[in-house]
């Protein structure tokens, strides 16, 4: 019964390799995000996507690319991973209705990733 | 360039106490707020939010209080339990674009029992 789920929890490789993490979300909601947290614990958008738009943070590097297969799910794939790419990377779901409640978006637990 | 700012890392308060945690922000698009609190190995967990076109909102022991002016929010938990230690973010979102949150780098509140 969770609501937005990532897996792995704990992913550590090695440089230069390619890496995905995926996430899912069985809230019904029809935006989902990928965030970075950095070592300053700082929180900061990569990427926001719906089924009509994906809207890239321009600091984000190409090697970084989301896949939704469906509306349930955002895949965060990696290539060429580097040392900078450690942190922890959270997906997260909302609902673009109007109103209040468009804003509030449900996070998942969180990607540990750790490029040796 | 981060456009919301939490300038207290941490905050320590008494059981029973109130605790206030701060936010100021410098985007003037900024017209809905929101806090975080988030435990270790969780993602953040949505508190409490406020539009621009209030100056305050309240839920049980959390309210949240803006002050457009200021471009500045803070958020009072009272009575303040030990359950509340975490680390608070403070959100914020303009009205267009991609929904976009910008979260601040967030306070450690540690309630002592």
């Amino acid at each position: 019964d969770t609501a937005v789920s990532q897996t792995p929890k704990y992913l550590v490789t090695q440089m230069g390799n390619d890496k995905s993490i995926k996430c899912e979300q069985n809230l019904g909601h029809d935006t989902m995000y990928w965030y970075k947290q950095d070592s300053k614990k700082f929180l900061k958008i990569m990427f926001s996507y719906n089924n009509k738009e994906l809207i890239i943070n321009e600091t984000v590097p190409n090697r970084f690319s989301p896949k939704s297969p469906d509306k349930a799910h955002l895949n965060l794939h990696i290539n060429s991973l580097e040392l900078g790419d450690s942190a922890v990377y959270f997906c997260a779901s909302s609902l673009r209705l109007a109103g209040a409640r468009s804003y509030e978006q449900y996070f998942g637990p969180g990607t540990r990733l750790t490029v040796t | 360039d981060q456009q919301v700012k939490q300038n207290s890392p941490s905050l320590s308060v008494q059981e029973g106490r109130i605790s206030i945690l701060n936010c100021d922000y410098t985007n003037s698009m900024f017209d809905y707020f929101l806090w975080y609190k988030k435990y270790p190995a969780e993602g953040p967990t949505f508190l409490i939010s406020i539009s621009s076109i209030k100056d305050k909102n309240e839920d049980g022991r959390f309210t949240v209080f803006l002050n457009k002016s200021a471009k500045h929010l803070s958020l009072h938990i009272v009575p303040s339990q030990p359950g509340d230690s975490a680390v608070y973010f403070c959100a914020a979102s303009e009205e267009t674009g991609a929904n976009n949150l910008f979260f601040g780098t967030g306070t450690r509140l540690t309630v002592i029992p």
